[in-house]
């Protein structure tokens, strides 16, 4: 089982739409939870971080952590053509040496 | 704002040429980073720095060397190109403490071709 699995897509919606993403880990150790958005031709850039279980949310932005059932999400309120990106997950253990582990993305385009 | 930048962006190579790939930050990060993202594998860590002066494996190190040259800069060089090293390359850095738990950014990339 890999470590972290994250569905590939793609994923299409309207304009407006609530999106969610999700991935899901196998390492009960992790403990530091972000997403990514990656445009194309471009590097990822930090959407979220969290820490260990709960909620957090930075405007159309809300991250959820379910730790017991090794689990992560992202939505997107109000969806615009602007958020059309690949979305990665990425997690670590406790630990500045333990490596940041990443989901292989899920393309979403947002359609006008 | 500059944060982490790459040079060169784009770059094709013939098999068995060198070369090396360059990464500034300006952002007093202690701890650096080499990836190389393929479709469908996602981002896979090559090599990295936790401080200047220290360099240490990643998951696919084979056929990459890296050089910390100060505490902004870290190269990562091909000794010999090989097609299966055709990728985009990214640099990364995070905290300007040793061993953070903090994100890491991301640079723009370099997308290298090798026939």
């Amino acid at each position: 089982q890999k470590e972290v699995e994250q569905d590939p897509g793609p994923l299409s919606v309207p304009e407006g739409a609530i999106v969610s993403l999700n991935c899901t880990y196998s390492n009960s150790a992790f403990q530091y939870f972000m997403w990514y958005r990656q445009y194309s031709r471009k590097g990822p850039e930090l959407l979220m971080y969290t820490y260990s279980s709960g909620n957090k949310e930075d405007g159309r932005f809300t991250a959820q952590v379910d730790k017991s059932s090794k689990y992560i999400s992202l939505f997107i309120r109000d969806s615009q053509p602007s958020d059309s990106a690949t979305y990665l997950c990425a997690m670590k253990s406790e630990g500045g040496s333990e490596k940041l582990v990443f989901g292989k993305g899920t393309k979403l385009t947002v359609n006008p | 704002n500059a944060g982490v930048t790459q040079t060169p962006k784009f770059q094709v190579l013939k098999t068995g040429q060198s070369m090396t790939l360059q990464c500034a930050q300006d952002m007093n990060h202690n701890s650096m980073y080499w990836y190389r993202q393929d479709p469908g594998m996602g981002l896979r860590l090559i090599y990295y720095s936790a401080s200047e002066g220290t360099t240490d494996k990643g998951e696919v190190p084979n056929g990459y060397n890296v050089s910390r040259l100060n505490k902004r800069e870290f190269s990562l060089r091909l000794e010999s190109a090989a097609p299966s090293q055709t990728s985009v390359y990214f640099c990364a850095s995070n905290s300007d403490r040793t061993y953070s738990n903090q994100p890491q950014h991301f640079g723009d990339g370099t997308r290298l071709s090798i026939l």
